[in-house]
């Protein structure tokens, strides 16, 4: 079956500096990826999404990586700042989240 | 800017009681979806509605869940009778299309205490 993973459960960096957070999925049937932020006590947030036929994918301050060899999505922050301190999920189409990082970004 | 709005926020309830909860997606929007997530979880899809169908509920516990929207706008959530391990948040999305390229939009859900 399907299943979305994220391989760091828990993530420190210092404000200014980049972070990158990263999932592994099985199912490549996958259409699109998405990027969440869930704050305490809030609901997930759209970050960013990435479709399947494409392997980058740049925002505001956040790029998204896919590599369909390896399965592998990544989440990159730039100039990470203290309001980027959240609960990062990623999601292959509707149904699959993994456990989620949990950033933290010291001042 | 558009939302999801969830009621109640908060909600404890003794265990073998009824529960309910409810869902208005933004405007518009066809598609809902009904995720749990436990405590340290990741959300677990429960039930997709599209308009006034459900498409998809199978990680439903169908026993004692049960999810309706009538008119294809609003939605219901319920639980009967809670258990213990239904405390959770419980939370309610919404998207344009089954397929939103922009990921869905979700509520900030209400968190359920069975004790």
């Amino acid at each position: 079956g399907e299943s979305v993973g994220l391989h760091l459960p828990t993530l420190s960096v210092q404000e200014g500096d980049n972070s990158i957070i990263n999932c592994a999925y099985s199912n490549s049937a996958s259409d699109y990826f998405i990027w969440y932020k869930q704050e305490s006590g809030k609901g997930p947030q759209f970050i960013i999404d990435i479709r399947s036929n494409m392997d980058k994918r740049q925002g505001q301050r956040v790029t998204v990586l896919l590599n369909k060899t390896v399965k592998h999505l990544s989440l990159q922050i730039a100039a990470t700042q203290p309001g980027d301190s959240a609960v990062y999920f990623c999601a292959a189409g509707k149904t699959i989240f993994g456990a989620g990082t949990r950033l933290f970004v010291k001042a | 800017e558009a939302e999801v709005a969830q009621s109640p926020r908060y909600k404890i309830t003794e265990k073998s009681q009824a529960v309910a909860f409810w869902c208005d997606p933004i405007s518009g929007h066809a598609t809902l979806y009904w995720y749990r997530q436990i405590l340290g979880q990741g959300p677990e899809l429960l039930v997709q509605f599209q308009d006034e169908s459900v498409v998809d509920d199978s990680q439903l516990p169908k026993d004692r869940f049960s999810a309706e929207r009538l008119k294809g706008v609003d939605s219901t959530l319920k639980i009967q009778p809670a258990e213990l391990g239904d405390s959770a948040m419980y939370l309610c999305a919404s998207s344009f299309a089954p397929t939103a390229s922009y990921g869905y939009t979700f509520g900030s859900g209400t968190r359920l205490t069975v004790v």
